[in-house]
């Protein structure tokens, strides 16, 4: 049972420009999602988040939006730079039934940049 | 101030075998998360520690264990290793459970013979 999908495997976007990177969750209880980033054989960077209670959420380049009706958040890089190449996760937490860290991530998009 | 820490490494171990992972959260932080990275699998949540308590736990068989210490550090143990246990072992830490961000080690790259 994947609760949170990316359905698009890869992505490449033109320096510059924009990339969006989406999920979809099931799970109504999820109230809090993250965005991280990953180079091969190191761990995830945490780069954005975002609570239930709100729709959107800004941190320089990187903005989350989140459609709670849609069960649908997508991250939004502006402008992208070769340096964002990367495999992008999304992850969401419930709280419901006791405070937790339990991460359900998404299976990832690598997003190539192209010069 | 120091991120996540993870020993070792790289591992590599022959099927039946045991091995442990050691875990340093950031200074201050109480709560560890352990995660399990394969190609057919994604990420996967192995179990969560919080003061010494193991506070919720991933659909694992008991050959993985874990345990956190009174200064956070937690180790995690596989015993009767397989070759499906090959993958990449991570660590995320976090100020308290349920606290909003978790930041994670590089991880321990397992390799079962």
């Amino acid at each position: 049972d994947q609760q949170v999908k990316q359905n698009s495997p890869s992505l490449s976007v033109q320096e510059g420009r924009i990339s969006i990177l989406n999920c979809d969750y099931t799970n109504s209880m999820f109230d809090y999602f993250l965005w991280y980033k990953k180079y091969p054989a190191e761990g995830p960077t945490f780069l954005i988040s975002i609570s239930s209670i709100k729709d959107k959420n800004e941190d320089g380049r990187f903005t989350v939006f989140l459609n709670k009706s849609a069960k649908h958040l997508s991250l939004h890089i502006v402008p992208s730079q070769p340096g964002d190449s990367a495999v992008y996760f999304c992850a969401a937490r419930t709280n419901y039934g006791g405070a937790t860290n339990k991460l359900i991530f998404g299976t990832g998009t690598l997003l190539a940049v192209q010069p | 101030k120091a991120g996540v820490t993870q020993t070792p490494r790289y591992l590599i171990k022959t099927r039946g075998q045991q091995v442990t992972l050691s875990c340093s959260p950031i200074s201050g932080h109480r709560s560890v998360s352990w995660y399990q990275q394969t190609p057919g699998q994604g990420l996967q949540f192995l179990f969560e520690y919080f003061s010494e308590t193991q506070r919720n736990k991933g659909n694992f068989p008991g050959r993985f264990s874990g345990r956190q210490f009174s200064n956070s550090r937690s180790e995690m143990n596989v015993s009767t290793l397989e070759l499906g246990d090959s993958a990449l072992y991570l660590c995320a830490s976090s100020f308290l459970a349920g606290w909003e961000t978790q930041y994670f080690g590089p991880g321990t790259r397992l390799l079962v013979l």
